[in-house]
């Protein structure tokens, strides 16, 4: 078990380009999440899926976006018709909560950070 | 939106010294956690501090929550250069829902000086 892995890891694009960002979680993991980050800001939250289903989605996530989890093992995060405004890190990040009172804690990737031009 | 405020937003200190962080939260919480950042790279977990907790320690960690003031710190004892990074506070919020995501402070950065 490496870890969650992101792929890529840095992709520069130029306006109204579509990008697509690949997750591999940890393979035990049932739940899989995307964050975003800018510069000097906290990871904010995307979306979330608990195996192949999608059961979140925030208010960032605009109909530009779209995540998958098909079969839930690895996830995409595509973004269409890019932006300036969407030039940020896109962290992926699975648990392995199962509910309750337990405590979810997440394991994240690397990061893919995307440069919009 | 992010839940949680850091404070300060920046630290620097000697190595040797302790570190201070403080993280300010809205609402009612499950759990309070602190992830480490290192420039360009992921988040990696800390420590984790339950609601009906009030400290606890791990290694040179040492985390306290007033759920009263809806405020937590963590302590960093004796520092080394390796510690620099930015520290990020999150929590487990008490809603309804299955998702039970993470909401995430701004962060505090810390520079250790060897």
């Amino acid at each position: 078990d490496t870890g969650v892995s992101q792929d890529p890891r840095h992709k520069i694009t130029k306006r109204g380009q579509n990008v697509t960002f690949r997750c591999d979680p940890i393979s035990e993991h049932n739940r899989l999440y995307w964050y975003r980050q800018t510069l000097g800001q906290g990871p904010e939250f995307l979306t979330y899926f608990q195996n192949e289903a999608q059961l979140e989605k925030s208010r960032l996530l605009s109909d530009r976006f779209s995540a998958e989890r098909p079969k839930g093992s690895f996830s995409t995060l595509e973004i269409q018709r890019t932006e300036q405004g969407d030039s940020a890190m896109y962290l992926c990040a699975s648990s392995s909560w199962l509910g309750g009172t337990g405590a979810n804690v997440l394991t994240f990737g690397a990061g893919s950070r995307l440069t919009v031009l | 939106s992010q839940q949680g405020e850091e404070d300060p937003q920046a630290l620097s200190i000697q190595e040797g010294e302790n570190a201070t962080m403080n993280c300010s939260y809205k609402t009612s919480i499950n759990n309070l956690q602190w992830y480490r950042q290192n420039s360009g790279r992921g988040l990696v977990h800390l420590i984790l501090i339950r609601s009906n907790e009030r400290e606890k320690h791990s290694g040179r960690l040492r985390v306290t929550l007033d759920t009263s003031k809806k405020s937590s710190s963590l302590l960093i004892t004796a520092s080394r250069a390796a510690d620099t990074a930015s520290y990020f506070c999150a929590t487990d919020a008490a809603m309804g829902g299955s998702a039970r995501q993470l909401t995430f402070g701004s962060g505090t950065q810390l520079t250790v000086l060897p």
